[in-house]
């Protein structure tokens, strides 16, 4: 069954840092998204895309946040200075056709 | 705007009793309602979803939710609780007509089933 994975798996980084969080969504997909979900609390919408633009975006997505689909098969997420705020687990998404959101296992980022 | 609010932090059940996850939603327009279960340090994994059709709808691993517009529900069930089933459960709303599919999560019900 074809997934959405996501790399690294745990990221370690230092305040001020740039970080850039990979995802390869499920291949005939379209749609691709950013969620967060900091310890604790609930999952987050940061961010869709599509057609090569984003297509929504939460009040979260400030301008240290940026997306990119740099080739046929990478999404990428970019925080350009990392907070501590931004420690979280970050999940990428994709949607199909048949309007379900098939979730990467996440990157957990820690900001020390 | 649309928002999810699950009630319950935690629902403890015993096993082979029936379970119920509480949801409700709120969106302007119609809705499409969602279950995804997270098993520790995993991700989401999708349930089941409502889109049209008949209100009760089925899941994986036995699950069913049913959709109950009046009430604004959408609470998951299963007829009998297995150990395995313990996990964090979320409900998502997506609004029909909303162009960037966004998901609006609820806080998330921990489930314990007990032998």
């Amino acid at each position: 069954e074809p997934e959405v994975t996501q790399t690294p798996s745990h990221q370690v980084t230092q305040m001020g840092q740039e970080v850039i969080l990979r995802c390869v969504p499920i291949s005939n997909h379209l749609y691709f998204y950013w969620y967060r979900q900091i310890l604790g609390q609930k999952v987050e919408f940061l961010v869709s895309f599509y057609n090569n633009e984003i297509s929504e975006k939460s009040e979260i997505f400030d301008d240290q946040f940026s997306v990119e689909r740099p080739d046929g098969s990478n999404f990428t997420l970019k925080i350009r200075s990392t907070k501590l705020e931004d420690s979280a687990m970050y999940f990428c998404a994709s949607l199909g056709t048949v309007n379900i959101q098939y979730f990467g296992a996440g990157t957990r980022l820690s900001v020390l | 705007a649309q928002s999810v609010a699950q009630p319950e932090d935690q629902v403890n059940v015993a096993e082979g009793n029936p379970l119920t996850v509480k949801c409700t939603y709120s969106v302007s327009g119609n809705p499409y309602l969602f279950w995804y279960v997270q098993y520790p340090n995993r991700g989401l994994q999708f349930l089941l979803k409502y889109i049209t059709g008949d209100n009760l709808v089925k899941g994986s691993y036995g699950f069913e939710a049913e959709f109950n517009k009046s009430q604004t529900s959408f609470h998951l069930k299963k007829p009998s609780a297995l150990v395995s089933d313990s996990a964090l459960y979320f409900c998502a709303v997506r609004e029909v007509d909303n162009a960037g599919n966004m998901l609006t999560f609820g806080g998330g019900t921990r489930l314990m089933v007990k032998p």
